[in-house]
């Protein structure tokens, strides 16, 4: 019962360098998504896919790519990493978009200096 | 604007009851979550209300009111595991998620 799987834990990465957050969920769920959670806020939507093939920009896409080559896996890509984009990110997937629960993952510490 | 409110802290006493309330201007809507999520892990889901009313589920109730944009969450028989913060999202009439800050909640011995 692995659920939803994220790596790495912790990142520290220097301005302008890029990255790779990996998502993996063994539930068979269609719809992923990515978050972003930074104090005194709510999280925020990065970017989602509805199934395998499809994705979606949230609130906060910019500076951020994502793929969905598979069901399986949704990583998140930092293209040119900003102090702005330090925060914690959550995947998460669900049975659906609308009123199913998320399953987070663990969560990735990320750090831009 | 769409909008979710909730206190930013509270704390209660270990057995106690304590209510955390959250009040919401969303365009539509198609119901409400609450979350809950120890420091430093991920959100776990609690209870989804998407009718008035009050749902039971344990310790944790849930209740909605549509006309007024309220929820709240009931906590009962507190313990100290209960320490967390406590995280209300409504979907909006896209059926986006709309989240909340979230209630931070202390429980003391």
């Amino acid at each position: 019962n692995a659920g939803v799987t994220q790596t790495p834990k912790f990142q520290v990465l220097k301005t302008g360098q890029s990255m790779t957050l990996q998502c993996a969920q063994d539930m068979n769920h269609e719809y992923m998504s990515w978050y972003r959670q930074d104090p005194g806020m709510g999280l925020r939507l990065i970017h989602y896919s509805v199934g395998a093939g499809i994705t979606d920009q949230g609130e906060v896409p910019n500076g951020y790519n994502v793929s969905r080559s598979t069901t399986e896996d949704f990583p998140l890509r930092l293209l040119s990493a900003a102090p702005s984009q330090t925060s914690v990110y959550f995947c998460a997937s669900s049975t659906g978009p609308e009123n199913s629960p998320l399953h987070f993952g663990n969560g990735t510490r990320l750090t831009v200096t | 604007g769409q909008n979710i409110d909730q206190p930013t802290e509270m704390t209660a006493t270990e057995g106690a009851i304590v209510q955390i309330n959250c009040t919401y201007q969303t365009s539509g809507f198609n119901g409400l979550f609450w979350y809950q999520q120890h420091a430093g892990e991920a959100p776990t889901f609690l209870s989804y209300n998407v009718l008035d009313g009050l749902e039971e589920k344990g310790r944790f109730s849930s209740f909605l009111s549509r006309s007024k944009g309220y929820s709240y969450l009931l906590l009962k028989e507190l313990q100290m595991k209960d320490s967390a913060s406590y995280l209300c999202a409504t979907l909006d009439s896209n059926y986006q998620l709309i989240w909340g800050a979230g209630t931070k909640l202390i429980i003391k011995p």
